[in-house]
């Protein structure tokens, strides 16, 4: 089975430009999730999405984050403008049921504003 | 304000000898407590899981034991392997079923396996 998908691996970029991340996750998963892991701390959610619907999203800063899953499937994850902070891996994990605490995660996307 | 503290930022143990990785909550509303393993370059993947109405959970060579009146947490890995080597994240949310959104993670161990 594969695993959860996500491109690029890495990204650098200079603040106030933008940048889109893309996520494909395991075949049959209903729930998506984003997750944004600074150096040192643990993964923190950014938004999970159940099917193409947004069920969580109240940790995602809404003035320079956005999120879609259109189709129910892929998911694409933007920032604009970037700031310094957000220099972070960003995680894509998916899980079968929304009630599945037990999610899958990918190798993620290491992201450095400069 | 962290509610889920791994206070060793990294810990060294001699193959075959026994991992014991501590994790401390503050939230007593959690119910359901993780452990992901992450290795460079890769994505946490899930390795044991507990809950709050058990005081131990095992699983091969790893066993996760469970104080909830000391708010305490650990995992046991006996023996320790070269592969054992990653780090690791302890993870706790406030209800098994809750789905992954729940999770607030600690900010992780780096467990190095010695030849």
């Amino acid at each position: 089975e594969a695993g959860v998908a996500q491109s690029p691996r890495y990204k650098i970029i200079e603040k106030r430009q933008s940048v889109a991340f893309w996520c494909n996750p395991i075949s049959g998963h209903a729930t998506l999730y984003w997750y944004q892991q600074i150096l040192g701390q643990g993964p923190k959610l950014l938004i999970q999405f159940q099917n193409n619907g947004v069920v969580d999203d109240s940790q995602l800063p809404k003035d320079r984050f956005s999120a879609e899953r259109l189709k129910g499937v892929d998911s694409t994850l933007k920032i604009q403008p970037a700031k310094l902070e957000d220099s972070a891996v960003y995680l894509c994990a998916s899980s079968k049921r929304v009630t599945d605490t037990e999610a899958f995660f990918g190798q993620g996307t290491r992201l450095t504003v400069v | 304000d962290q509610q889920v503290k791994q206070n060793s930022p990294s810990l060294s143990v001699q193959e075959g000898r026994i991992s014991i990785l501590n994790c401390d909550y503050t939230n007593s509303m959690f119910d359901y407590f993780l452990w992901y393993k992450k290795y460079p370059a890769e994505g946490p993947t899930f390795l044991i899981s507990i809950s709050s109405i058990k005081d131990k959970n095992e699983d091969g060579r790893f066993t996760v034991f469970l104080n909830k009146s000391a708010k305490h947490l650990s995992l046991h890995i006996v023996p320790s392997q070269p592969g054992d080597s990653a780090v690791y994240f302890c993870a706790a949310s406030e209800y098994s079923g809750g789905g992954a959104d729940g999770l607030t993670f600690g900010k992780g161990t780096h467990l190095i396996i010695q030849p």
